[in-house]
Order: structure tokens, then sequence, then C-alpha cells
């Protein structure tokens, strides 16, 4: 079954206790990405990769880490999380082959919660 | 102006009935536009896009686009409770197609 997939689904953490997100996706897309989503704000983009090794900020990457070693895994880096990155986290990918008219695959989710 | 504004909702409607939701987008040059349903603590899920002016049908949804307006919609014909949820509108702006911005959405609550 094609699909994104995050882990873990939840997780309660401490100020400063690193932590890391992974998400795989077994389509094969060249494209992954990060968002958060916050109420009243919708989905905002972390980071993205549009392939192996290939990296960039999205629209709120301050304190965040991402690396893309292989092209099925794109893991999020919270080195020292903090309470306002508690937020409903999603990982998603696009084969981007249809450009402007592929749509992104989301991930189950992980909510996240610093305290 | 956010880039892409969505009425927050509740969008309240009766069974059976059309439900209309709106989004209006800021850039320009944006090229397409997608739509996304949303149930609580779910993840998005694509319901379809559209990327020239007019209208596109699927089923019981049909996306309207009016570039000159920059303004999409989506028609939800004969709504079913099991269609509430929050409704996401999408867009790829002239940046780029590495980014898709998002609406905070609408929640639809279909009552029977």
């Amino acid at each position: 079954e094609a699909q994104v997939t995050q882990n873990p689904r939840y997780l309660i953490t401490v100020t400063g206790k690193k932590l890391t997100v992974t998400c795989s996706q077994n389509m094969n897309h060249e494209y992954m990405s990060w968002y958060r989503q916050d109420p009243g704000l919708g989905l905002r983009q972390i980071y993205y990769s549009m392939n192996v090794e290939v990296t960039d900020k999205g629209d709120v990457p301050e304190g965040y880490k991402v690396s893309r070693k292989e092209k099925r895994n794109f893991p999020l880096i919270l080195e020292s999380p903090s309470p306002n990155q508690t937020s409903l986290y999603f990982c998603a990918s696009s084969d981007l082959k249809g450009m402007y008219n592929s749509p992104l695959h989301f991930g189950n989710g992980t909510r996240l919660t610093v305290t | 102006q956010k880039e892409v504004e969505q009425n927050s909702g509740p969008l309240s409607v009766p069974e059976g009935a059309i439900a209309s939701l709106n989004c209006t987008y800021s850039d320009r040059g944006s090229q397409s536009f997608f739509w996304y349903r949303q149930y609580s603590g779910k993840s998005p899920e694509l319901i379809m896009f559209i990327y020239s002016n007019g209208d596109k049908e699927d089923g019981r949804f049909t996306a309207q686009l009016n570039k000159a307006s920059q303004y999409v919609s989506l028609l939800i014909r004969d709504s079913q409770p099991s269609d509430s949820a929050t409704y996401l509108c999408a867009v790829y702006g002239s940046g780029g197609y590495n980014k898709l911005i998002f609406g905070a959405g609408t929640r639809l609550a279909v009552h029977p």
C-alpha cells in the first residue's frame, strides 16, 4: 500500500530534550516536506526537500532540522524543543511529475506536546 | 493579508443540501488549486484540484475557479453527515511548486 509513515503518533517531552520524528514514504517520491498545524493558523511549511541531499527552509524553520540521506526518509529533528513547538506535525510527499498539478500525500501526523 | 483565506465557519447545512465553501488567494500568479478534507485529528486527504478557469466536477464535488477574482470554491451536492469535516484550500503560488500554501480551513457541519 502506498503510504507516508510517521512515528511516533503521539509524543510528550520536556523542554530541551532532543527528539526526532521519523517519516518514510514507499512511493519513490522525490519531494518531501514537513508541516505543522496549529489552530487558526492552518498548515505551515517547516522544511522541504526536492531530492536526496537537497533541503531548504520553509516558512517556520526556526528550532528544527532535517536531513535527506535516502530518498524514502525525511526525519524532523528538534535539538532543543520548547513549549511553542507543541503542535500537530505532518510529513508529506509528492512525485512532482505533474509539477503544479502534483498533490501532496500526507502521513498520519504526530501530535507533539512539549512541557 | 494572508496568502490563502477561508472563512473558519462552522458552516452548517442540512443533510441533502448543497454546501458551498469559498477560498480567496492573494498571489495573482498562483498556478493550481487543491481542496483537501480533514477529519478531526486525522491527516488531510485530497478531494480534487483545479488549474483552469471554470468548473470541474467529480461525483458530488464541484470545484470552481475564477482567476480574475482570485477565488476558488468547492460545492458539495447532496451533503451527508459523513461530509462533516474541515475543508482546506491549498495553492501553488508563483514562487514555485516547492510549497503548497494552505488556508486555515472551513469547518463544515452537516446535520440530519
